[in-house]
């Protein structure tokens, strides 16, 4: 059972355009959120997170928005770049409970020069 | 200043022998985090250390996998019997005060083979 779901394995996005990956949540209990990015071969690395309590959060070009009705968060890259090329995961807890991260299972987003 | 290391890089196994994998965390990071990633797969949950706390062993998924923590910095995951399900990368992450809103910080990894 899936608590956090990326339906999508792959995306392609041309330079200089958005790049919009996104990540579903089925815990209702789930308060904050992450997104890690990973290059092949190396650990991932911590991008961007929000908290419950707001629905965006903007880190340069990189911008998260959480819809808590829906049990939605996505991650926008603009302008994607091809240095943005990597996996990303989504992750999401519960402050407060178990010091858990729960994954998805990754996008791999592809920016073509 | 160091990252999170972890060793060997790869290890190939024979069915059914025992493997340790190794992981240093960043310096004075009381947390420390193992998680496999299994081909196709997230990121899943192995053991947590926290300080001198008992590990949460809740991610572990059979009793052939075991874990420690010794002086609260160097941990070695091990699996003994091993099985081709096993092949997975194995991820170590370490943070400053365990709290799980706070940034991990991830080795590169060990890919595990098991033939």
């Amino acid at each position: 059972d899936q608590q956090v779901k990326q339906n999508s394995p792959s995306l392609s996005v041309q330079e200089g355009r958005i790049s919009i990956l996104n990540c579903d949540y089925t815990n209702s209990m789930f308060d904050y959120f992450l997104w890690y990015k990973k290059y092949p071969a190396e650990g991932p690395t911590f991008l961007i997170s929000i908290s419950s309590i707001k629905d965006k959060n903007e880190d340069g070009r990189f911008t998260v928005f959480l819809n808590k009705s829906a049990k939605h968060l996505s991650l926008h890259i603009v302008p994607s770049q091809p240095g943005d090329s990597a996996v990303y995961f989504c992750a999401a807890l519960t402050q407060g409970g178990s010091e858990k991260l729960v994954f998805g299972k990754g996008t791999k987003l592809t920016v073509n020069p | 200043g160091a990252g999170v290391s972890q060793s060997p890089s790869n290890k190939v196994t024979e069915k059914g022998k025992d493997v340790e994998l190794r992981c240093d965390p960043i310096s004075g990071h009381t947390a420390l985090y193992w998680y496999r990633q299994s081909l196709g797969q997230g990121l899943e949950f192995l053991i947590y250390f926290q300080g001198n706390s008992a590990p949460d062993k809740s991610g572990l998924p059979s009793d052939r996998f075991s874990a420690e923590r010794t002086g609260g910095s160097v941990s070695t995951l091990t699996i003994q019997r091993t099985q081709q399900e096993d092949s997975a990368v194995y991820l170590c992450a370490s943070s400053s005060m365990g709290l799980a809103s706070e940034t991990q910080y991830f080795g590169p990894g060990t890919r595990l083979l098991v033939l």
